[in-house]
């Protein structure tokens, strides 16, 4: 099982321009999370989705969108970067359901917007 | 809104037992705590999970007391290796248990 996978690994925008993180996760996993971490700083909830075809906003959803597209991916998307939106972007999933189970991380987008 | 409090930073030497506290005041009943570790650019990764009294695996113990309302996360021995940031997280009530929400964590500096 590859886990959690995150494409792409890097990535330089513009101020302006736009793009779509991709994430997948082949554990059968129902939830689904998208996070950003800005350096020496904690993670932050963007969204999520609790299950398939539902989402929910997270702490810090303005800027950004997202799609369950299947119960295996997520994607977030940007629509116009701004460079306070530079950040590391941590994909995640969970069983779901009860409280009693753990989030598996992916290994993150590195996005930098000039 | 279920949020935690935790020591920013904490120090220890190698071979020393550490200790973390995080306070989570407003809880909810089913909500469980989960103790997670991150590395300088990596994901976190899980490290121990409980809901009541301890509970304790290979790696490190947790204590909840009755209230519920702190746990303390004990790592014994630690190395070098244990160098990371460690959060605390419980589920938010208001979405049930999938709003997870993550607060600052704690930065453990091991010393040899």
């Amino acid at each position: 099982n590859a886990g959690v996978t995150q494409t792409p690994k890097f990535q330089v925008l513009k101020t302006g321009q736009s793009m779509t993180l991709q994430c997948a996760q082949d554990m059968n996993h129902n939830s689904m999370y998208w996070y950003r971490q800005d350096p020496g700083m904690g993670l932050r909830l963007i969204y999520y989705s609790a299950s398939e075809g539902t989402t929910d906003k997270g702490e810090v959803p303005n800027g950004y969108n997202v799609s369950r597209l299947n119960k295996r991916e997520f994607s977030l998307r940007l629509e116009s970067a701004a460079p306070s939106q530079t950040s590391v972007y941590f994909c995640a999933s969970r069983s779901g359901g009860s409280g009693h189970n753990e989030q598996f991380f992916g290994p993150g987008t590195r996005l930098t917007v000039l | 809104l279920a949020k935690t409090t935790q020591p920013i930073s904490m120090d220890s030497y190698e071979g020393q037992e550490v200790n973390i506290t995080c306070s989570h005041n407003n809880i909810a009943t089913n909500d469980y705590i989960t103790w997670y570790q991150q590395f300088p650019s990596q994901g976190p990764r899980f490290i121990i999970q409980g809901y009541k009294t301890k509970v304790t695996n290979e790696v490190a113990s947790l204590f909840i007391p009755a209230d519920r309302k702190s746990s303390t996360l004990s790592l014994p021995r630690v190395s070098l290796s244990d160098t990371a940031v460690y959060y605390c997280l419980v589920g938010d009530g208001t979405g049930g248990y999938n709003k997870l929400i993550f607060g600052a964590g704690t930065r453990l500096a091991v010393h040899p």
